[in-house]
């Protein structure tokens, strides 16, 4: 099956600040999700990004898929941001399943 | 709509005791999902359905069954519950329209399940 990456594993960021995360992928995709899962655990869909690049409000995502790699982008950090952020992938071609990474866990502080 | 909604929240069960966990979704997607959370990792696939009628596999199937009569409705059964079992277990549907698919997954808010 698909492989995923995701780095950092950890991160903590003072409030304001902007990060990056990465998340890398073994074999050709055509579905790739990012979640935020927030402190209750609620998983919270943040971009359906299998190829391109999209923005919703302070965060962006981007994915090429031929170099097997999507970044997640937040800028001007808050505290809300904390949680983990998971990446998930699958093949498609109407083969449903799809493989997630362990996350990144981020923490922002006042 | 109230998109994919899942009982109960919370769960403690016996080692041995069975139970099921219900998912309903009422966005009238085609596919449906359960996975497993355990502490510290990413989500891993229990089961998934294509359409009433007809379900398969994921990763982590042994230990559950699924059944899937209806479009709205996919329950997830757990016998003889083990220890191995604690876990936050969350469903998740999408859709397909003809021949465009979009394989955006939305989930429900998870049961917390606890064997001891």
């Amino acid at each position: 099956g698909i492989q995923v990456e995701q780095s950092p594993p950890d991160l903590i960021l003072q409030e304001g600040a902007n990060s990056t995360l990465r998340c890398n992928f073994s074999d050709s995709v055509n579905n790739l999700q990012w979640f935020h899962q927030n402190p209750w655990g609620q998983l919270i869909n943040l971009f359906y990004i299998p190829s391109g690049t999209k923005q919703n409000g302070r965060l962006s995502a981007t994915t090429v898929a031929t170099e097997r790699y999507s970044l997640l982008y937040i800028s001007s950090s808050q505290t809300t941001d904390s949680g983990v952020y998971f990446c998930a992938v699958g093949p498609g071609g109407g083969y449903q399943k799809v493989t997630f990474g362990i996350g990144t866990k981020l923490q922002v502080i006042p | 709509n109230a998109g994919v909604t899942q009982t109960p929240k919370f769960r403690i069960l016996k080692i041995g005791q069975s139970m099921t966990l219900q998912c309903a979704q009422d966005m009238n997607h085609n596919y449906m999902y359960w996975y497993r959370q355990d502490p510290g990792m990413g989500l891993k696939l229990i089961y998934y359905s294509v359409g009433a009628g007809i379900t398969d596999k994921g990763e982590v199937p042994n230990g559950y069954n699924v059944s899937r009569s209806t479009t709205e409705d996919f329950p997830l059964r757990l016998e003889l519950a083990a220890p191995s079992q604690t876990s936050v277990y969350f469903c998740a549907s999408s859709f397909t329209i003809g021949t465009s698919v979009n394989y955006e997954q939305y989930f429900g808010p998870g049961t917390r399940l606890t064997v001891t």
